[in-house]
Protein backbone atom coordinates (compact mmCIF):
# COMPACT_ATOMS: atom_id res chain seq x y z
CA UNK A 1 0.00 0.00 0.00
CA UNK A 2 1.52 3.68 -1.14
CA UNK A 3 2.49 5.57 1.50
CA UNK A 4 3.25 8.44 -0.86
CA UNK A 5 0.96 9.51 -3.54
CA UNK A 6 1.65 11.96 -6.92
CA UNK A 7 -1.32 13.67 -8.18
CA UNK A 8 -2.73 13.43 -11.01
CA UNK A 9 -0.97 10.11 -12.43
CA UNK A 10 -1.70 11.56 -16.20
CA UNK A 11 -1.70 15.28 -17.30
CA UNK A 12 -1.78 16.97 -20.53
CA UNK A 13 -1.90 20.67 -21.06
CA UNK A 14 -0.88 23.12 -23.70
CA UNK A 15 2.43 25.33 -24.03
CA UNK A 16 2.56 28.08 -21.54
CA UNK A 17 -0.19 26.52 -18.93
CA UNK A 18 1.10 26.72 -14.83
CA UNK A 19 1.06 23.71 -13.45
CA UNK A 20 1.77 22.22 -10.30
CA UNK A 21 2.05 18.19 -9.41
CA UNK A 22 1.28 17.32 -5.73
CA UNK A 23 3.17 15.15 -3.76
CA UNK A 24 2.21 13.88 -0.18
CA UNK A 25 3.60 11.00 2.52
CA UNK A 26 1.92 10.34 5.62
CA UNK A 27 5.28 8.41 7.05
CA UNK A 28 6.64 11.44 8.49
CA UNK A 29 10.16 11.83 6.53
CA UNK A 30 11.81 14.93 6.52
CA UNK A 31 13.48 13.90 3.29
CA UNK A 32 11.96 14.44 0.08
CA UNK A 33 12.98 14.59 -3.85
CA UNK A 34 11.95 15.03 -6.82
CA UNK A 35 13.12 13.19 -10.27
CA UNK A 36 12.46 13.21 -14.07
CA UNK A 37 12.72 10.12 -16.00
CA UNK A 38 12.10 9.42 -20.06
CA UNK A 39 10.56 6.06 -20.54
CA UNK A 40 13.07 3.16 -19.14
CA UNK A 41 15.88 5.83 -18.80
CA UNK A 42 17.58 6.87 -15.83
CA UNK A 43 16.89 9.31 -13.07
CA UNK A 44 17.89 12.57 -12.61
CA UNK A 45 16.89 14.54 -9.75
CA UNK A 46 15.58 18.08 -10.12
CA UNK A 47 14.94 19.09 -6.60
CA UNK A 48 15.14 17.69 -3.04
CA UNK A 49 14.68 18.90 0.28
CA UNK A 50 15.99 17.95 3.88
CA UNK A 51 13.17 19.42 6.05
CA UNK A 52 10.34 22.56 6.50
CA UNK A 53 11.31 25.13 5.12
CA UNK A 54 14.21 23.50 2.89
CA UNK A 55 14.88 23.04 -0.77
CA UNK A 56 17.56 22.57 -3.04
CA UNK A 57 18.27 21.90 -6.65
CA UNK A 58 19.38 18.65 -7.84
CA UNK A 59 22.16 17.75 -10.80
CA UNK A 60 19.62 18.00 -13.33
CA UNK A 61 19.21 21.51 -14.52
CA UNK A 62 15.41 22.57 -14.31
CA UNK A 63 12.94 25.37 -14.92
CA UNK A 64 10.39 24.08 -12.05
CA UNK A 65 10.33 25.09 -8.04
CA UNK A 66 9.45 23.23 -5.19
CA UNK A 67 8.20 24.47 -1.83
CA UNK A 68 7.91 22.75 1.50
CA UNK A 69 6.06 24.41 4.29
CA UNK A 70 4.67 21.13 5.69
CA UNK A 71 6.79 18.00 5.96
CA UNK A 72 3.99 15.98 4.54
CA UNK A 73 3.61 17.88 1.27
CA UNK A 74 6.15 19.31 -1.75
CA UNK A 75 4.63 20.42 -4.40
CA UNK A 76 6.31 21.40 -7.76
CA UNK A 77 5.83 23.86 -10.31
CA UNK A 78 6.36 24.20 -13.63
CA UNK A 79 5.49 28.18 -14.44
CA UNK A 80 5.29 27.76 -18.36
CA UNK A 81 5.15 24.13 -19.29
CA UNK A 82 6.76 23.57 -22.52
CA UNK A 83 7.12 20.56 -25.20
CA UNK A 84 10.43 19.63 -23.83
CA UNK A 85 9.03 19.45 -20.22
CA UNK A 86 7.23 15.78 -21.07
CA UNK A 87 8.11 12.91 -18.82
CA UNK A 88 7.32 11.25 -16.06
CA UNK A 89 8.03 12.71 -12.89
CA UNK A 90 8.17 10.68 -9.80
CA UNK A 91 8.49 12.16 -6.11
CA UNK A 92 10.26 10.11 -2.93
CA UNK A 93 10.81 9.85 0.38
CA UNK A 94 12.88 8.60 2.97
CA UNK A 95 14.38 8.53 6.39
CA UNK A 96 17.85 10.00 7.55
CA UNK A 97 20.55 7.57 7.63
CA UNK A 98 22.59 4.91 5.07
CA UNK A 99 20.69 1.86 5.32
CA UNK A 100 17.19 3.80 4.38
CA UNK A 101 15.89 3.31 0.94
CA UNK A 102 13.24 5.43 -1.07
CA UNK A 103 9.80 5.37 -1.06
CA UNK A 104 8.34 6.34 -4.32
CA UNK A 105 5.01 7.56 -5.95
CA UNK A 106 3.57 6.08 -8.90
CA UNK A 107 4.63 9.17 -10.55
CA UNK A 108 3.02 11.40 -12.87
CA UNK A 109 3.28 11.36 -16.80
CA UNK A 110 3.31 15.01 -17.49
CA UNK A 111 2.64 15.45 -21.81
CA UNK A 112 2.75 19.02 -22.63
CA UNK A 113 1.20 19.58 -26.58
CA UNK B 1 30.95 10.45 -15.51
CA UNK B 2 28.02 7.93 -14.12
CA UNK B 3 29.66 7.60 -10.53
CA UNK B 4 27.86 4.47 -10.74
CA UNK B 5 27.84 2.36 -13.62
CA UNK B 6 25.29 -0.77 -14.49
CA UNK B 7 25.81 -3.42 -16.72
CA UNK B 8 24.21 -4.66 -19.10
CA UNK B 9 22.39 -1.74 -20.03
CA UNK B 10 19.90 -4.42 -21.78
CA UNK B 11 19.41 -8.16 -21.39
CA UNK B 12 16.82 -10.04 -22.84
CA UNK B 13 16.68 -13.58 -22.20
CA UNK B 14 14.26 -16.32 -22.37
CA UNK B 15 12.48 -17.50 -19.61
CA UNK B 16 14.39 -20.19 -16.85
CA UNK B 17 17.83 -18.56 -18.02
CA UNK B 18 19.83 -17.34 -15.04
CA UNK B 19 21.57 -13.63 -15.23
CA UNK B 20 23.23 -11.19 -13.52
CA UNK B 21 23.53 -7.58 -13.08
CA UNK B 22 26.59 -5.36 -12.24
CA UNK B 23 26.81 -2.42 -10.31
CA UNK B 24 30.22 -0.81 -10.56
CA UNK B 25 31.93 2.10 -9.03
CA UNK B 26 35.17 3.67 -7.98
CA UNK B 27 34.03 5.43 -5.26
CA UNK B 28 32.89 3.62 -1.45
CA UNK B 29 29.80 3.41 -0.29
CA UNK B 30 27.83 3.69 2.62
CA UNK B 31 25.41 1.18 1.55
CA UNK B 32 24.25 -0.24 -2.11
CA UNK B 33 20.50 -0.65 -2.37
CA UNK B 34 18.59 -2.08 -5.62
CA UNK B 35 15.01 -1.10 -6.98
CA UNK B 36 13.01 -2.79 -9.60
CA UNK B 37 10.74 -0.85 -11.79
CA UNK B 38 7.65 -1.83 -13.60
CA UNK B 39 6.14 0.69 -16.66
CA UNK B 40 4.33 3.31 -14.89
CA UNK B 41 5.31 2.69 -11.81
CA UNK B 42 7.70 3.77 -9.50
CA UNK B 43 10.92 2.14 -8.25
CA UNK B 44 10.61 -0.48 -5.49
CA UNK B 45 13.01 -1.04 -3.08
CA UNK B 46 14.22 -4.60 -3.23
CA UNK B 47 17.70 -5.11 -0.64
CA UNK B 48 19.85 -2.66 0.71
CA UNK B 49 23.64 -4.18 1.63
CA UNK B 50 25.63 -2.43 3.94
CA UNK B 51 28.68 -4.60 5.09
CA UNK B 52 31.50 -5.16 2.56
CA UNK B 53 31.34 -8.88 1.45
CA UNK B 54 27.37 -9.28 2.07
CA UNK B 55 25.14 -11.57 0.29
CA UNK B 56 21.62 -11.34 0.83
CA UNK B 57 18.78 -13.69 -0.84
CA UNK B 58 15.25 -12.66 -1.87
CA UNK B 59 13.49 -15.88 -3.23
CA UNK B 60 15.69 -16.37 -6.58
CA UNK B 61 17.34 -13.18 -6.90
CA UNK B 62 20.78 -13.02 -4.76
CA UNK B 63 22.67 -9.24 -3.92
CA UNK B 64 26.37 -9.20 -3.08
CA UNK B 65 28.03 -6.34 -2.34
CA UNK B 66 31.48 -5.82 -2.74
CA UNK B 67 34.39 -6.95 -0.06
CA UNK B 68 35.78 -2.94 -0.69
CA UNK B 69 32.41 -2.07 -1.08
CA UNK B 70 32.67 -0.42 -4.38
CA UNK B 71 30.08 -2.34 -6.51
CA UNK B 72 27.34 -4.63 -6.18
CA UNK B 73 26.24 -7.67 -8.32
CA UNK B 74 22.18 -9.11 -8.92
CA UNK B 75 21.90 -12.38 -10.07
CA UNK B 76 18.64 -13.66 -10.82
CA UNK B 77 18.34 -17.92 -10.63
CA UNK B 78 15.32 -19.22 -13.36
CA UNK B 79 14.12 -16.10 -14.44
CA UNK B 80 10.52 -15.30 -14.88
CA UNK B 81 8.30 -12.98 -17.36
CA UNK B 82 7.44 -11.30 -13.65
CA UNK B 83 10.85 -10.65 -13.43
CA UNK B 84 10.77 -8.40 -16.66
CA UNK B 85 11.77 -4.36 -15.58
CA UNK B 86 14.08 -1.49 -14.86
CA UNK B 87 16.42 -3.05 -11.97
CA UNK B 88 18.34 0.26 -10.61
CA UNK B 89 21.61 0.55 -8.09
CA UNK B 90 21.95 3.46 -5.94
CA UNK B 91 23.86 4.08 -3.28
CA UNK B 92 24.59 6.36 -0.42
CA UNK B 93 28.94 7.58 -0.97
CA UNK B 94 31.07 6.89 1.67
CA UNK B 95 31.39 11.01 1.96
CA UNK B 96 28.10 12.45 1.74
CA UNK B 97 24.94 10.21 3.29
CA UNK B 98 22.94 13.04 2.01
CA UNK B 99 21.44 11.54 -1.02
CA UNK B 100 21.43 8.24 -2.87
CA UNK B 101 23.24 8.12 -6.24
CA UNK B 102 21.70 6.24 -9.08
CA UNK B 103 23.00 4.04 -11.45
CA UNK B 104 21.58 4.30 -15.33
CA UNK B 105 19.61 0.95 -14.67
CA UNK B 106 19.55 -2.73 -16.75
CA UNK B 107 16.08 -2.76 -18.55
CA UNK B 108 15.42 -6.79 -18.48
CA UNK B 109 13.04 -8.77 -20.87
CA UNK B 110 12.55 -12.15 -19.88
CA UNK B 111 10.67 -13.79 -22.53
CA UNK B 112 7.97 -16.73 -22.21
Amino acid sequence: EADIYQTPRYLVIGTGKKITLECSQTMGHDKMYWYQQDPGMELHLIHYSYGVNSTEKGDLSSESTVSRIRTEHFPLTLESARPSHTSQYLCASSEQGPVYGYTFGSGTRLTVV
Amino acid sequence: TQLLEQSPQFLSIQEGENLTVYCNSSSVFSSLQWYRQEPGEGPVLLVTVVTGGEVKKLKRLTFQFGDARKDSSLHITAAQPGDTGLYLCAGYPSTSYGKLTFGQGTILTVHP
